[in-house]
């Protein structure tokens, strides 16, 4: 059965801080990807990775950065947590071919900055 | 650059009256896919269209995919309090892009 875990489900942080957000795998994958979701305004694109060490920008990358060094974990980072980062981030993954495949969603971090 | 609107954003129905969301694209698109998320979920592929006028059923589920492949609906026939929760569609170009989603809420 198809699973991507993340590594927390609620996170509190505080202004100025770095955060790590960690998504695992177990399908290899060759996509993975991260988005934020917020009231009103659906799923948005922060990033995406095609394969091992390879990062591509979605639609809102400001303020964060990523990191896939192993093919099952894609790390979403941010360098500074600002409180407009407050929102449930949700990792995906899916086979190959970007645009056509399936995506296979985790259960969701809600962030909390402070 | 290429939108995607959903409409309508919220749905209430009575159980057992149907439910209709539609996606209109700004451009034509080579597949659409459908996803559910229950209150407090994540997203849940349903299906992808890809064929133009390409017409799909999953149970009470009816999917369609317009001519022109710029536009699709999903239309749930008497519905079910299992039913609630948002339905997004996404629409694939060369970039992946979420519609903002319906949330249908089932009112007894």
């Amino acid at each position: 059965d198809v699973k991507v875990t993340q590594s927390s489900r609620y996170l509190v942080k505080r202004t100025g801080e770095k955060v790590f957000l960690e998504c695992v795998q177990d399908m290899d994958h060759e996509n993975m990807f991260w988005y934020r979701q917020d009231p009103g305004l659906g799923l948005r694109l922060i990033y995406f990775s095609y394969d091992v060490k390879m990062k591509e920008k979605g639609d809102i990358p400001e303020g964060y950065s990523v990191s896939r060094e192993k093919k099952e974990r894609f790390s979403l980072i941010l360098e500074s947590a600002s409180t407009n980062q407050t929102s449930m981030y949700l990792c995906a993954s899916s086979l190959w071919g970007l645009t056509k495949e399936t995506q296979y969603f985790g259960p969701g971090t809600r962030l909390l900055v402070l | 650059g290429q939108q995607v609107m959903q409409i309508p954003q919220y749905q209430h129905v009575q159980e057992g009256e149907d439910f209709t969301t539609y996606c209109n694209s700004s451009t034509t698109l080579s597949n659409i896919q459908w996803y559910k998320q229950r209150p407090g979920g994540h997203p849940v592929f349903l299906i992808q269209l890809v064929k133009s006028g390409e017409v799909k059923k999953q149970k009470r589920l009816t999917f369609q995919f317009g001519e022109a492949k710029k536009n699709s609906s999903l239309h749930i026939t008497a519905t079910q309090t299992t039913d609630v929760g948002t339905y997004f569609c996404v629409m694939a170009d060369d970039k992946i892009i979420f519609g903002k989603g319906t949330r249908l809420h089932i009112l007894p």
